[in-house]
């Protein structure tokens, strides 16, 4: 049982756009920024997303990521089948002093 | 660019220990704190071990608290983990992470760039 709460799953068809929640609580995404990962497979973690909206160098601004109270949410647009991985939320946990991940959603584009 | 280089997997009974280790290149390493972040085979991400960029604080998971040891030299650009009585559950990919921001001692740290893994599996 993961801290942070997201849909396994999420799939959406090429040229969609497509929406991630995360779910949270005030220890940790209601008082911290929300960071998003994406995970090809069998590849590590890439940060996606850095503080709730940031775009790292080289991430295409088809990914864009916002935040609201104790949610987040990581939107997709313009879909390609390369974007297809599983993508996690991540926070600083003031209670657990240390940061949280989501369970992580796969994308299937179909 | 940045690279972190995981070492020191591989198959270890229950009860015993082993130490994986991380070399960082490509930055400079005292300036960023570090993390440990673990995969079982399947699963999701879980946030094992992180030590600040100095090595003043070190915070853990519940679920190894105790039992795991994070360290860095900072001579070496090398980032430690040590892994004491280790159970079946402990299976799983173990990244090594370089926080995204420099001087980060604790409280909103998080990994930026990650390595490629090492496979730690515990069975008898």
């Amino acid at each position: 049982q993961s801290v942070l709460t997201q849909p396994p799953s999420a799939s959406g068809t090429s040229g969609q756009r497509v929406a991630i929640s995360c779910s949270g609580s005030s220890s940790n995404i209601g008082n911290n920024n929300v960071h998003w990962y994406q995970q090809l497979p069998g590849t590590a973690p890439k940060l996606l997303i850095y503080k709730n909206i940031q775009r790292p160098a080289g991430v295409p601004d088809r990914f864009s990521g916002s935040k609201s109270g104790t949610s987040a949410s990581l939107a997709i647009s313009g879909l390609r089948s390369e974007d297809e991985a599983d993508y996690y939320c991540a926070s600083w946990d003031d209670s657990l002093t240390g940061p949280v991940f989501g369970g992580g959603t796969r994308l299937t584009v179909l | 660019q940045v690279q972190l280089v995981e070492s020191g997997g591989g198959v270890v009974q229950p009860g015993r220990s082993l130490r994986l280790s991380c070399a960082a290149s490509g930055f400079t390493f005292s300036n960023y704190a570090m993390h440990w972040v673990r995969q079982a085979p399947g699963k999701g991400l879980e946030w094992v071990a992180l030590i600040a960029y100095d090595g003043s604080n070190k915070f853990y998971a519940d679920s190894v608290r105790g039992r795991f040891t994070i360290s860095r030299d900072s001579s070496k650009n090398t980032l430690y983990l040590l892994l004491n009585s280790l159970r079946a559950e402990d299976t799983a990919f173990y990244y090594c992470a370089r926080d995204h921001d420099r001087f980060c001692s604790g409280g909103n740290c998080y990994p930026g760039y990650w390595g490629q893994g090492t496979l730690v599996t515990v069975s008898s």
